[in-house]
């Protein structure tokens, strides 16, 4: 099955510098990538996503890379303000089907320093 | 948007009891609904897929015998914790798909005494 890995863990960024998580995925079928964003004690929200027919994406600060070939993805987070911090997580999924599912990155806590 | 519920949004209960966790697709209908546990300062994992009308699917490791999970119409799904313990206590969190698009609700924290 799927197995998708996220670093850093933890990620300290001084407010208005950029923050960059990466993760890595293990299945080649996989060709939906979201990023969700859980502040404490709430649900992941869904703050950006990518195909895998697609490089890049970008929605203002945020954005999304993808190299299909080395099954890496990345978020970037420029400008960063103190309400960007929260835990993020990069998650995966193989083409939409009946059976295909969403699979979640370990998650990284980004805190924004005043 | 689409919106989930999930009620309620925290329980405590006693050990060996049992506890019901709704879901609700509140301006949707949802084939497929997900169930996620989310133990403190880790990911989420997927316990089980739930198809409207047929027999949830369970991820490998999870008693299906102990989470309970029904999906009888195309907005509700449940998930009953039965004969929990403080091990069974955690962050569960569902998600309801549709026309492709997958969303999550806000969780329920179960704390089992």
């Amino acid at each position: 099955g799927e197995n998708v890995e996220q670093h850093p863990s933890t990620l300290s960024v001084q407010e208005g510098d950029s923050a960059v998580i990466k993760c890595t995925y293990s299945d080649s079928a996989s060709n939906y990538f979201p990023w969700y964003k859980q502040e404490l004690g709430k649900g992941p929200q869904l703050i950006i996503d990518i195909r895998s027919n697609v490089g890049e994406k970008k929605d203002q600060r945020i954005a999304v890379t993808l190299n299909k070939t080395a099954k890496h993805f990345s978020l970037h987070i420029t400008e960063t303000q103190p309400e960007d911090s929260a835990v993020y997580f990069c998650a995966a999924r193989t083409a939409y089907s009946s059976a295909s599912k969403i699979i979640f990155g370990s998650g990284t806590r980004l805190s924004i320093r005043p | 948007g689409a919106v989930v519920s999930q009620h309620p949004s925290w329980v405590i209960c006693k050990s060996g009891t049992s506890v019901k966790i709704e879901c609700r697709s509140l301006d949707f209908q949802a084939t497929t609904m997900f169930w996620y546990r989310q133990f403190p300062k880790q990911s989420l994992m997927l316990m089980a897929t739930s198809n409207e009308g047929s027999k949830a699917t369970y991820e490998q490791g999870v008693e299906k015998d102990k989470f309970l999970i029904n999906h009888a119409s195309l907005t509700l799904s449940t998930l009953t914790v039965t004969s929990a313990h403080p091990e069974d206590s955690s962050f569960y969190i569902c998600s309801a798909r549709a026309s492709g698009e997958q969303f999550f609700g806000p969780g329920t924290r179960l704390t089992v005494l």
